[in-house]
């Protein structure tokens, strides 16, 4: 069965690092997002993307925050110069089209800012 | 803007019992309604999902859920609990409009069975 993908499943980093977090979404899906969860807190909704752009973003998807889709398969998030507070489980989703309205999550990356 | 709020961060029952997880939300538009299930280090599973249509949706593993309007309420419920329920559940809402579709989740309820 085709799943989302997420690489590395635990990054640590120093603050004021770059960082890059990685999805493989299901082949022939079209809409990407990420989210977040803080230990403890819920599951907040960061960006969404489509058609080699951003649809959609929240407050919390800052200038420190970007997404790509490099070549076709992989879809990133980069943020730019981490800070204690980035420290959380970061869920990749895909959906495949406009009639569906199921998005399948990844399994998570944790980032630990140290 | 919407908003969920699950009532209840752990909620324990005994196997075979009933299980009722609660969840309203508040939406400015007609919503689409999801249950998500996370196990331990696993990603969040699609449960069940309300869009249009029959209020009363049934999901995988014998879970289903009933749209309440009246009440802005999508309580989860299953007949019998199974150890093997015993997982993370969020209940998720988004607008039916066209655009925005970042799910809004709530904060989660821990699902415990007792033996």
């Amino acid at each position: 069965e085709p799943e989302v993908t997420q690489t590395p499943s635990h990054q640590v980093t120093q603050m004021g690092q770059e960082v890059i977090l990685r999805c493989v979404p299901i082949s022939n899906h079209l809409y990407f997002y990420w989210y977040r969860q803080i230990l403890g807190q819920k599951v907040e909704f960061l960006v969404s993307f489509y058609n080699n752009e951003i649809s959609e973003k929240s407050e919390i998807f800052d200038d420190q925050f970007s997404v790509e889709r490099p070549d076709g398969s992989n879809f990133t998030l980069k943020i730019r110069s981490t800070k204690l507070e980035d420290s959380a489980m970061y869920f990749c989703a895909s959906r495949s089209g406009r009639s569906s309205n199921e998005q399948f999550f990844g399994p998570g990356t944790r980032l630990t800012v140290l | 803007a919407q908003s969920v709020t699950q009532l209840g961060s752990h909620v324990s029952v005994s196997e075979g019992a009933l299980v009722l997880l609660r969840c309203n939300y508040s939406s400015s538009v007609p919503p689409y309604l999801f249950w998500y299930v996370q196990y331990p280090n696993q990603g969040l599973q699609l449960l069940l999902k309300y869009t249009t249509g029959a209020t009363l949706v049934k999901g995988i593993n014998g879970f289903e859920a009933e749209f309440k309007k009246s009440e802005t309420s999508f309580h989860l419920t299953k007949p019998s609990a199974h150890m093997s329920d015993a997982a993370e559940y969020f209940c998720a809402v988004r607008g039916s409009g066209g655009g925005a579709d970042g799910l809004t989740f709530g904060k989660g309820t821990h699902l415990i069975i007792q033996p």
